[in-house]
């Protein structure tokens, strides 16, 4: 079975920082890893995704995740927060079929200017 | 617009009562998709359609729960004697390229079971 543990349900941080939010993921086969988002009143967005080519993948909006499989880990990261990043994160797994998404539970993203 | 639409947006009904949920999705997408989003929870896979049929219904936590879409369009989530614990969000998506995990929501049906 697959899973996805998001560490932090609430991250806060100032406009301009970093932002680091993390998702570790356990799975049988090799897995196909996403991120979405979630803006206020909105459906949720695909904002990248990992499906087994570089490690290193951009996403929309200036974010990016890393696949490090010795840490079973894709962490969201982005340079400068923005205001209008202020949103709901979600980590997904899935296997290479990618017809089931196994979603994490979430985190809140909070930028204080 | 052209993103996918979901009905009603809210709807509050009484436990033991008969619910449906419509999804109509992105114009030419093959694929959609049946999540419920409980409170602080990630979304949870409920059904799977390529098409008109059910691919993979493994989902759904009950055979209270059931899912239709006949002409390969829209879809229609049924939930019959409903009970407290179906509050949730029910969110549809759909794609047009199965098995790449781009999926398009749409904004959700907000249940509750009083």
């Amino acid at each position: 079975a697959q899973s996805v543990t998001q560490l932090g349900s609430h991250v806060s941080v100032s406009e301009g920082a970093l932002v680091l939010l993390r998702c570790n993921y356990s799975s049988s086969v090799p897995p196909y890893l996403f991120w979405y988002v979630q803006y206020p009143n909105q459906g949720l967005q695909l904002l990248l995704k990992y499906t087994s080519a570089a490690t290193l993948v951009k996403g929309i909006n200036g974010f990016e995740a890393e696949f490090k499989k010795s840490e079973t880990s894709f962490h969201l990261t982005k340079p400068s927060a923005h205001m209008s990043d202020a949103a709901e994160y979600f980590c997904a797994v899935s296997d290479q079929g990618a017809q089931k998404l196994v979603f994490g539970q979430g985190t809140r993203l909070t930028i204080n200017p | 617009g052209a993103g996918v639409s979901q009905t009603p947006s809210n709807k509050v009904t009484e436990k033991g009562k008969y619910v449906e949920l419509r999804c109509d999705p992105i114009s030419g997408h093959t694929a959609l998709y049946w999540y419920r989003q409980s409170l602080g929870q990630g979304p949870e896979f409920l059904i799977y359609f390529q098409g008109t049929g059910a691919a993979d219904d493994s989902g759904l936590p009950n055979d209270r729960f059931f899912a239709v879409r006949p002409e390969g369009s829209v879809s229609t989530l049924k939930i019959q004697r409903t009970e407290r614990g179906d509050s949730a969000v029910y969110l549809c998506a759909s794609s047009l390229t199965p098995g790449s995990g781009e999926l398009f929501f749409g904004e959700g049906s907000r249940l509750t079971v009083l």
